[in-house]
């Protein structure tokens, strides 16, 4: 079965910082994998997904994200935060084969100081 | 933009009652899921339908949780009886089979007491 793992709980990054959130993943083959963005009292909205092909994934709101096979990660980056992304994050990893439910990671709440 | 569409948004009820919730999947979708967050779990899935088909519903205490698709514009999720420990935020989500990012919607919060 697959599994997410998101080692941080939370991050505190200034404003105009750039931002590195980290997911590794455990899965047998080439999974699907996707981030997640929900801020609160919301759902989740999606940020990116990885599925084949270039290995680094734009998102929206100038988001984006690297598969490295080798690591078994697929790190968010932004160049500089603003303000309102804070919010949770949420990495997930799919299964091939057909029934690629989500399997999501306990996420990273991110913290932007003024 | 389409949206997956949740009822009710809050719930608070007694322990035994039974709760019923709502999820109107976007048009088109033919992938329904149920999510529940908790503080002490995260997200957990809950079941899976695809062409209203339930795939998957090993994530649901079968005791008490049943979900359904009556229609393909309509996914519900009852627990009978409710328990305090069910309390959680339920999320639906939405998606077709060639596009493998999922629409969420905005979730019950249900509080059993």
């Amino acid at each position: 079965a697959q599994s997410v793992t998101q080692p941080d709980i939370h991050i505190t990054v200034s404003e105009g910082a750039s931002l590195e959130l980290r997911c590794n993943y455990s899965y047998g083959a080439t999974p699907y994998l996707f981030w997640y963005v929900q801020s609160p009292g919301q759902g989740l909205q999606l940020l990116l997904k990885y599925f084949s092909g270039d290995t680094l994934v734009q998102g929206i709101k100038g988001f984006e994200a690297e598969f490295k096979r080798s690591q078994s990660s697929f790190n968010l980056r932004k160049p500089s935060v603003h303000w309102s992304d804070a919010a949770e994050y949420f990495c997930a990893v799919g299964a091939r084969g057909g029934s690629y439910i989500p399997t999501f990671g306990r996420g990273t709440s991110l913290i932007v100081h003024p | 933009d389409a949206r997956v569409t949740q009822t009710p948004r809050d719930k608070v009820t007694e322990m035994g009652q039974e709760v019923t919730m709502r999820c109107q999947p976007i048009l088109g979708h033919n992938t329904v899921f149920w999510y529940r967050q908790t503080m002490m779990q995260g997200l957990e899935l809950l079941a899976y339908f695809r062409n209203r088909a339930p795939l998957d519903d090993s994530g649901m205490p079968k005791d008490r949780f049943s979900a359904e698709m009556p229609d393909a514009t309509l996914a519900t999720l009852k627990i009978q009886p409710s328990e305090p420990r069910d309390s959680a935020v339920y999320f639906c989500a939405s998606g077709r089979d060639a596009n493998y990012g999922y629409t969420f919607g905005s979730g019950t919060r249900l509080t059993v007491v």
